[in-house]
């Protein structure tokens, strides 16, 4: 069974902080996808990487993904009250057809 | 303009009742899925269609039978409803399935059953 361990699950941190989650699994995938889930909705993608060792910047998010495909990282610089939300990996397996998610991290970011 | 739609957004229920969840996407995507959000927020595939085909179906009860009419639309049917199927359900689709990753997902449909 493929999983997706992500961690801190939960981090409360003051506005201007900078913050990393983890994504990590003992399976290789073909890609890894980040999401943002806020309240009320569903997740929505932020990006997808698919090379190993590729890193993706989006504003102040950056994306990485290992070198061997088994995890990934997100890093927040200078965190605002607005990324507050559910941050969720997701890994593609392409032999199975499947995108695994992770358990989610949930940030709270206070003014 | 809704990308991926379901209703209801909420339904309380009583146990032992059956229900329908309705999805429909207007995204042109010939893959559509439902997906299992529990209390601790993991989500969970459940079920998968492509073009109106049947192509992933996870070990869920079989109180969970899946539609898809056209490949619009997939909707959900829950016989028999327990405590335990009390969650947040969403529907996503994508175009190609395999190998095309990226899911658009409704808003969810929080399903409590008392």
């Amino acid at each position: 069974t493929q999983l997706l361990e992500q961690s801190p699950q939960f981090l409360s941190i003051q506005e201007g902080e900078n913050l990393t989650v983890y994504c990590n699994s003992s399976s290789v995938f073909s890609s890894l996808q980040w999401y943002r889930q806020e309240p009320g909705e569903g997740p929505v993608l932020l990006v997808t990487v698919v090379t190993g060792g590729e890193v993706k910047k989006l504003k102040r998010l950056t994306f990485q993904f290992g070198d061997a495909r088994k995890d990934s990282s997100l890093h927040i610089t200078a965190a605002q009250p607005g990324d507050t939300g559910l941050y969720l990996c997701a890994g593609a397996a392409s032999n199975t057809g499947k995108l695994i998610f992770g358990q989610g991290t949930t940030l709270q970011v206070k003014p | 303009d809704t990308a991926v739609s379901q209703t209801p957004k909420y339904l309380v229920t009583q146990m032992g009742n059956d229900k329908s969840i309705k999805c429909e996407q207007n995204l042109g995507h010939d893959t559509m899925y439902w997906y299992k959000q529990d209390s601790k927020k993991f989500l969970k595939i459940m079920f998968s269609y492509n073009n109106k085909e049947l192509i992933i179906n996870e070990t869920v009860p079989n109180r969970f039978s899946p539609k898809s009419p056209d490949k619009a639309h997939l909707n959900l049917h829950i016989n028999s409803l327990e405590l335990g199927d009390s969650a947040v359900y969403f529907c996503a689709s994508s175009h190609g399935g395999r190998g095309s990753w990226t899911l658009h997902f409704g808003n969810g449909t929080r399903l409590t059953v008392t």
